[in-house]
C-alpha cells in the first residue's frame, strides 16, 4: 500500500525539541521531494519545509528557518524534521506530503502527528 | 511574497447546484504551479487540481480549475453530499516556496 505514516509528535514546553519521523511505503522514496506542512487547530494550512531528492537542497519558511530542520535517509524511507526552540505559535498538525517529479503540487499526504507546544 | 486570497470564505449551497470557489493572487503566478485541495474535518487534505486545471488521479470530472495570472477558479459542477469541505488553493514559488490561501468553507444550505 502506497503511504506515508508520521510519528513523534507529542506535548513539549516552550524551548524544547521534536523529531518527527515520516516512513514511507509502496513507492520509490527515494525518487521524490518531499515536504512538511502545519495546520494549527481550526487554521488553515502553512507549509514548513521542502527537502530535493538527495537531501543536498532544503527550504524552509521564514517562521521556522533556524529553528527547524529537514532531513531524509533514502535507505530507511524516512523523512524527519527536528524541530528546536518550540514556540507556542508551533502548535499544529504536521503533515509530511509528497511532490511527484512532473509539478509542483503534493499528491500524497499523511495522516499528520499532532505537536503541542505548551507552557 | 505572494499571498493567495480565497472568498468566499463560506459557501452555502445545496446538493446538486453548482459552486464557484476563487483564488486571488497578490502577484501574478504562473498558471503551472497553482493547486487545489479539499480536506474534510479530521482527514489529511487530498489533492484535486494541479497546472491550474489539471484533475489529479481519480477526482471526479464535475471538480474542473480554470484562471491566469492572478485570478483562478475551482468549479464543481454538481455538488454531491461528500463533496462539503473545506478547499484551499496553493501555489508554488520563489518565496515562500509553497503557500496557501486560507481555505473556502463549503457547508450545506
Amino acid at each position: 500500500e502506497v503511504q506515508l505514516l508520521e510519528s513523534g509528535g507529542g506535548l513539549v514546553q516552550p524551548g524544547g525539541s521534536l523529531r518527527l519521523s515520516c516512513a514511507a511505503s509502496g513507492f520509490t522514496f527515494s525518487s521524490y521531494g518531499m515536504h512538511w506542512v502545519r495546520q494549527a487547530p481550526g487554521k488553515g494550512l502553512e507549509w514548513v519545509s521542502s527537502i530535493s531528492v538527495s537531501g543536498g537542497t532544503t527550504y524552509y519558511s521564514d517562521s521556522v528557518k533556524g529553528r527547524f530542520t529537514i532531513s531524509r535517509d533514502n535507505s530507511k524511507n524516512t523523512l524527519f524534521l527536528q524541530m528546536n526552540s518550540l514556540r507556542a505559535e508551533d502548535t499544529a498538525v504536521y503533515y509530511c506530503a509528497k511532490r511527484p517529479t512532473d509539478y509542483r503540487a503534493f499528491d500524497m499526504w499523511g495522516q499528520g502527528t499532532m505537536v503541542t507546544v505548551f507552557s | 511574497e505572494i499571498v493567495l486570497t480565497q472568498s468566499p470564505g463560506t459557501l452555502s449551497l445545496s446538493p446538486g447546484e453548482r459552486a464557484t470557489l476563487s483564488c486571488r493572487a497578490s502577484q501574478s503566478v504562473s498558471s503551472s504551479y497553482l493547486a487545489w485541495y479539499q480536506q474534510k474535518p479530521g482527514q489529511a487534505p487530498r489533492l484535486l487540481i494541479y497546472g491550474t486545471s489539471s484533475r489529479a488521479t481519480g477526482i471526479p470530472d464535475r471538480f474542473s480549475g480554470s484562471g491566469s495570472g492572478t485570478d483562478f477558479t475551482l468549479t464543481i459542477s454538481r455538488l454531491e453530499p461528500e463533496d462539503f469541505a473545506v478547499y484551499y488553493c496553493q501555489q508554488y514559488g520563489s518565496s515562500p516556496r509553497y503557500s496557501f490561501g486560507q481555505g473556502t468553507k463549503l457547508e450545506i444550505k
